[in-house]
């Protein structure tokens, strides 16, 4: 139980379909990021929330929608994928405003949600 | 492009020796270096941090940082088959903004060979 949580932990779905993936964290920190993770890649990251504000769009196509209502929750919602999407997406969390310089703050993972796009 | 760099493996270990994962990178002015364990189809999850130059030990495990050669390693002493995993090397790269994540390399694929 690493106090992040997410659901579902696996999902398949058309090129056409709508979903969404969420995460929720019991550890009363105030930054929440999303990564993906595809096969014999590193780990990148999608985007950051800092006390419910996006920070960070690291590039992510508009397909990918992520929305944070409050500290403790995270969503990415999703639709018309592609099957290069097909990742796992993990979803962390910092206690202060990211792992900023001279912080020594980290982050930690939830146990991630298996996405595979048909 | 800010980027780590690690050796993708597999690092073959026999059981009680030394393992020794290298990673390097690319962004001199970073602060905050981290490694992280990830068993397959599982989550990553932090062992080790280190933010100033030298060697932090912590039970088998030893990160070492130096900074003027942008290098920092991970020591596993008494290796252990349940040490077989893929570990992740992990940098703050300051991007400026506020809530910054984290930069990781591919990662090392370790094997401990009983």
């Amino acid at each position: 139980e690493t106090g992040v949580t997410q659901t579902p932990r696996h999902l398949v779905m058309g090129m056409t379909n709508k979903k969404s993936l969420k995460c929720e964290q019991h550890l009363g920190h105030n930054a929440m990021y999303w990564y993906k993770q595809s096969a014999k890649k590193p780990l990148e990251l999608m985007f950051v929330y800092n006390f419910k504000e996006q920070t960070e769009n690291n590039s992510v196509p508009s397909r990918f929608s992520p929305e944070c209502p409050n500290s403790s929750h995270l969503f990415l919602h999703l639709h018309t994928l592609q099957p290069e999407d097909s990742a796992l997406y993990l979803c962390a969390s910092s206690p202060r405003g990211g792992v900023g310089r001279n912080s020594g703050n980290t982050i930690y993972f939830g146990e991630g949600s298996w996405l595979t796009v048909v | 492009q800010k980027e780590v760099e690690q050796n993708s493996g597999p690092l073959s270990v026999p059981e009680g020796a030394i393992a020794s994962l290298n990673c390097t990178y690319s962004d001199r002015v970073s602060q905050s270096f981290f490694w992280y364990r990830q068993y397959s189809g599982k989550s990553p999850e932090l062992i080790m941090s280190i933010y100033s130059n030298g060697d932090k030990e912590d039970g088998r495990f030893t990160a070492q940082l130096n900074k003027a050669s942008q290098y920092v390693s991970l020591l596993i002493r008494d290796s252990q088959p349940s040490d077989s995993a893929t570990y992740l090397c992990a940098v703050n790269m300051y991007s400026g903004g506020g809530a910054d994540g984290l930069t990781f390399g591919k990662g090392t694929h370790l094997i401990i060979q009983p």
